[in-house]
C-alpha cells in the first residue's frame, strides 16, 4: 500500500512569486492535514480536513496561503506571495477518520527555498 | 492548549548502548495520547511508539519503552541495544480527542557512535 505521497520533494524560488504543493493521502483516509516544520522546530498543525471541509484552518495565514482538497482526496496548498519566512518544510499527512488517536502518516514533506 | 518541551537538543550513545530521551508535556484534557516519532533525513515522520494516557502501563516495541509519569507529566523514550539506524530527530508529541491535532516538542538529535 502507497504511503502519503507529497510534490514536489524540493522547491527553491524567489520571494514574492507563487508556489504550490501537492498531496495524495493513503486510500480511505478521510483526515487530511498539512503541517509546517520551520528550521530546528517541530511540525506545527496548518489546516486540517475532514473529507472535502476543513475544520481547523485557525493557524493558517490566510492572507497568502489558501488550501484545497477537491472531492475529498487530493490536496493542495499554495503561497501567493511567498516571502522569505515561508522556508521550511511543508508536510503532509493522513489518518482514518477519528483515528489520529491511533496513527498519524506523514509524507516525505516537501522542502521550501525562498530567495 | 498542549504544550510539548523537550529540553535535549543533542544526544549521544554508543552502538549497543542504552539512551534515554526526554519529554515534558502539559494540558488540561484528561482524554490524550503521547507518541515519539523519529525523522530521519529523508524527513518522513515514522512512528515509534505510542502510549494512551488512561493506561498506567508503560508501552513498549521491541528495543523502544516509555517511561510514563503522569503525575509528572513526563514521558520518556528508552532505546535499548542502539543501532546506527537509530540515529535520526526524535520528536514527542500529544493528540486530544478535542484538538485532534498532533503537537510537538522541538525535537532532540540523537547520534549514533562506533
Amino acid at each position: 500500500e502507497a504511503g502519503v505521497v507529497q510534490s514536489p520533494r524540493y522547491k527553491i524560488i524567489e520571494k514574492k512569486q507563487p508556489v504550490a504543493f501537492w498531496c495524495n493521502p493513503i486510500s480511505g483516509h478521510n483526515t487530511l492535514y498539512w503541517y509546517r516544520q520551520n528550521l530546528g522546530q517541530g511540525p506545527e498543525l496548518l489546516i486540517r480536513y475532514e473529507n472535502e471541509e476543513a475544520v481547523d484552518d485557525s493557524q493558517l495565514p490566510k492572507d497568502r496561503f489558501s488550501a484545497e482538497r477537491l472531492k475529498g482526496v487530493d490536496s493542495t496548498l499554495k503561497i501567493q506571495p511567498a516571502e522569505l519566512g515561508d522556508s521550511a518544510v511543508y508536510l503532509c499527512a493522513s489518518s482514518w477518520a477519528g483515528q489520529a488517536l491511533v496513527q498519524t502518516f506523514f509524507g516525505q514533506g516537501t522542502r521550501l527555498t525562498v530567495v | 492548549a498542549q504544550t510539548v518541551t523537550q529540553s535535549q537538543p543533542e544526544m549521544s550513545v554508543q552502538e549497543a548502548e542504552t539512551v534515554t530521551l526526554s519529554c515534558t508535556y502539559d494540558t488540561s484534557e484528561s482524554d490524550y495520547y503521547l507518541f515519539w516519532y523519529k525523522q530521519p533525513p529523508s524527513r518522513q515522520m515514522i512512528l515509534v511508539i505510542r502510549q494512551e494516557a488512561y493506561k498506567q502501563q508503560n508501552a513498549t516495541e521491541n528495543r523502544f519503552s516509555v517511561n510514563f509519569q503522569k503525575a509528572a507529566k513526563s514521558f520518556s523514550l528508552k532505546i535499548s541495544d542502539s543501532q546506527l539506524g537509530d540515529a535520526a530527530m526524535y520528536f514527542c508529541a500529544t493528540i486530544t480527542g478535542t484538538a485532534s491535532k498532533l503537537t510537538f516538542g522541538t525535537g532532540t538529535r540523537l547520534q549514533v557512535t562506533l
